[in-house]
């Protein structure tokens, strides 16, 4: 059974940084690539990074652009996103997915983000 | 950048009753990249439909996806009681903005 954990959200000051994590189970990690997703509170969903099976190729939305890393450790079966700069804005649930393309077949639960003045 | 304009907005509709949903690209699209999401309250979204009318696995065939160009449709047939939530539709890296699907 395909599972996604995300974990990492929290409450964090504006201009903070935030780790978000996502371990991976039941499937071949390192043959997938992987995305994250989000949603603001009440909000519908935004994209916001692509990362390909082997790393060789690395997407972002241009709202998070210079701010968000995408990472991954194939070894490790985790997916990462380092948020630097975080912004009222960037207040969401966050949601890994694996991808077919750009489609995501399995979505983890999401771990929640929430950057406070 | 490709805009993808959902419609209605809210859908009204009662168990057993057929639902259409809309999806307009702002310009002509692959229907290779073309999703269809649900999501209920609380949970993630899930994958309904990919390549415009492919259902994924698991999907009920009362679910189905069609359409081509700009103009994409996602039906449902016979609505189940638990078939009520949002259903998002996604191109690459844009999704829709969405259409609610409620109990009348």
């Amino acid at each position: 059974e395909v599972q996604l954990v995300e974990s990492g959200g929290g409450l964090v000051q504006r201009g903070g940084s935030l780790r978000l994590s996502c371990a991976a189970s039941g499937f071949s990690f390192s043959s997938y690539s992987m995305n994250w997703v989000r949603q603001a509170p009440g909000k519908g969903l935004e994209w916001v990074s692509y990362i390909s099976s082997s790393n060789s190729t690395i997407y972002y939305a241009d709202s998070v652009k210079g701010r968000f890393t995408i990472s991954r450790d194939n070894a490790k079966n985790s997916l990462y996103l380092q948020m630097n700069s975080l912004r009222d804005e960037d207040t969401a649930v966050y949601y890994c997915a694996r991808a077919l393309a750009m489609i995501q077949d399995y979505w983890g639960q999401g771990t929640l983000v929430t950057v406070s003045s | 950048e490709i805009v993808l304009t959902q419609s209605p907005g809210t859908l009204s509709l009662s168990p057993g009753e057929r639902a259409t949903l809309s999806c307009r690209a702002s310009q002509s699209v692959s229907s290779s990249y073309l999703a269809w999401y649900q999501q209920k309250p609380g949970q993630a979204p899930r994958l309904l439909i990919y390549g415009a009318s492919s259902r994924a696995t698991g999907i009920p065939d009362r679910f189905s996806g069609s359409g081509s160009g700009t103009d994409f449709t996602l039906t449902i047939s016979r609505l189940e009681p638990e078939d009520f939530a949002v259903y998002y539709c996604q191109k690459w890296s844009t999704f829709g903005q969405g259409t609610r699907l409620e109990i009348k």
